[in-house]
């Protein structure tokens, strides 16, 4: 098993441009989750999706949308970046018992 | 809102114990603790549901208590693989189950 899986690795954008980060998992898990860690904020959530076909708006949800494409899949997009949005993203999936598995994360640089 | 991870900062040496506390501003039902190294995902260390339970992963046990709202995290004989960012993540009473509200992290540096 890859377990959760995310690309690219690293990304660097000019203000305005859009892209969007890609998150699967093979783990068969309903709940997935996409957080931004930032220095001295930890883990903050931007959007969930309980289940395929939901999707929920999380702590910080502006200037992101999320599309749940089938169960293994859940994805992150920019429409317009924004140096505000200079992050490392984390995504994750969650199992019934509560506990979440993180991707390796997508190190994010607007310029 | 986030909740307040204290110390932000400790450094031990090695064989030496620490304690990282985690307290919120709202009912909990459940603690998870996480540890991540620079540079990597986080990953999962327990879990802790109401009741004041106490659980254990090697040298590192934590406990709950629902009442106060905090959990605190122990770490005995620390090693030097203990360093890195513990972060709890708090189930939060009210809020959507499904999700969980991180802390600020706190950064752990065990020296030989």
């Amino acid at each position: 098993n890859a377990g959760v899986t995310q690309t690219p690795k690293f990304q660097v954008l000019k203000t305005g441009q859009s892209m969007t980060l890609q998150c699967a998992q093979d783990m068969n898990h309903n709940s997935m989750y996409w957080y931004r860690q930032d220095p001295g904020m930890g883990l903050r959530l931007i959007y969930y999706s309980a289940s395929e076909g939901t999707t929920d708006k999380g702590e910080v949800p502006n200037g992101y949308n999320v599309s749940r494409l089938n169960k293994r899949e859940f994805s992150l997009r920019l429409e317009s970046a924004a140096p505000s949005q200079t992050s490392v993203y984390f995504c994750a999936s969650k199992e019934s018992t509560d506990t979440q598995y993180f991707g390796p994360g997508t190190r994010l640089t607007v310029l | 809102q986030q909740p307040v991870q204290s110390p932000q900062a400790v450094i031990l040496r090695e064989g030496e114990d620490a304690v990282i506390n985690c307290s919120s501003s709202k009912a909990l039902y459940s603690v998870h603790w996480y540890r991540q190294k620079h540079g990597e995902a986080p990953v999962f260390l327990m879990i802790l549901l109401k009741g004041g339970e106490q659980k254990g992963h090697e040298k590192i046990s934590a406990s709950f208590n629902e009442k106060k709202q905090q959990s605190s995290l122990y770490l005995t004989a620390s090693q030097l693989s203990y360093s890195g960012t513990y972060f709890c993540g708090t189930g939060v009473y009210g809020g959507a189950t499904n999700k969980l509200i991180f802390g600020t992290g706190t950064l752990l540096a065990v020296q030989p």
